[in-house]
């Protein structure tokens, strides 16, 4: 069982659907996070979660919601997306406070095809 | 956030050492220098970080400049397993920032 589990592995979805990416961690960490990888571009930090409160939104278009229940888990609510948003999206979990240079851990990623 | 500096891609043989330089000159005193490498389509996964002196572990070593503008990942003998985009990250948050990286490919 991997550190960080994304699911689905794989998603095609319509502009006018509705669908969620799943994240799970069982690395007992406190903070967690969204990135999206676009094609050639580097990682772009969407959302970060500490302790289930939301402490950075890095101006992101409200089509994207986020949701973190508990420690352990964080969902990305996707809707009314445009084909531009196709890409790979990342869920990563640390330790915080950031001590002694802790690491991050990421998933495999979900990658999302928008038709 | 600090600004940093990597080439665009590198070129190893397998079996060789391999050295990937970093120069993050605006780097604060409390950042640590962290690198992550991507392997294609997958994640990108923790190599090493270290804030002043070099550091060993079983994937790689980190150099660190003495002024700490500038750092080295050294990949001991490069297998065709190492062939990823390495990253390096100076900071001190749990939100690193990535940048473009560097490409690094193994030839056998």
């Amino acid at each position: 069982e991997t550190g960080v589990t994304q699911t689905p592995r794989h998603l095609v979805m319509g502009m006018t659907n509705k669908k969620s990416l799943k994240c799970e961690q069982h690395l007992g960490h406190n903070a967690m996070y969204w990135y999206k990888q676009s094609a050639k571009k580097p990682l772009e930090l969407m959302f970060v979660y500490n302790f289930k409160e939301q402490t950075e939104n890095n101006s992101v278009p409200s089509r994207f919601s986020p949701e973190c229940p508990n420690s352990s888990h964080l969902f990305l609510h996707l809707h009314t997306l445009q084909p531009e948003d196709s890409a790979l999206y990342l869920c990563a979990s640390s330790q915080v406070p950031f001590l002694d240079g802790n690491t991050i851990y990421f998933g495999e990623g979900s990658w999302l095809t928008v038709v | 956030d600090a600004k940093t500096t990597q080439p665009n891609s590198m070129e190893s043989n397998e079996e060789e050492p391999v050295h990937l330089p970093c120069n993050h000159s605006t780097i604060s005193g409390t950042d640590y220098i962290h690198w992550y490498r991507q392997l294609p389509s997958q994640g990108p996964e923790y190599v090493i970080h270290g804030l002043t002196s070099n550091v060993n572990n079983r994937m790689a070593s980190l150099a660190i400049a003495e002024d700490r503008k500038s750092s080295t990942l050294i990949l001991h003998r490069a297998t065709l397993r190492d062939a990823a985009v390495y990253y390096c990250i100076p900071g001190s948050q749990g939100n690193l920032i990535f940048g473009k990286g560097t490409k690094l490919s193994v030839k056998p």
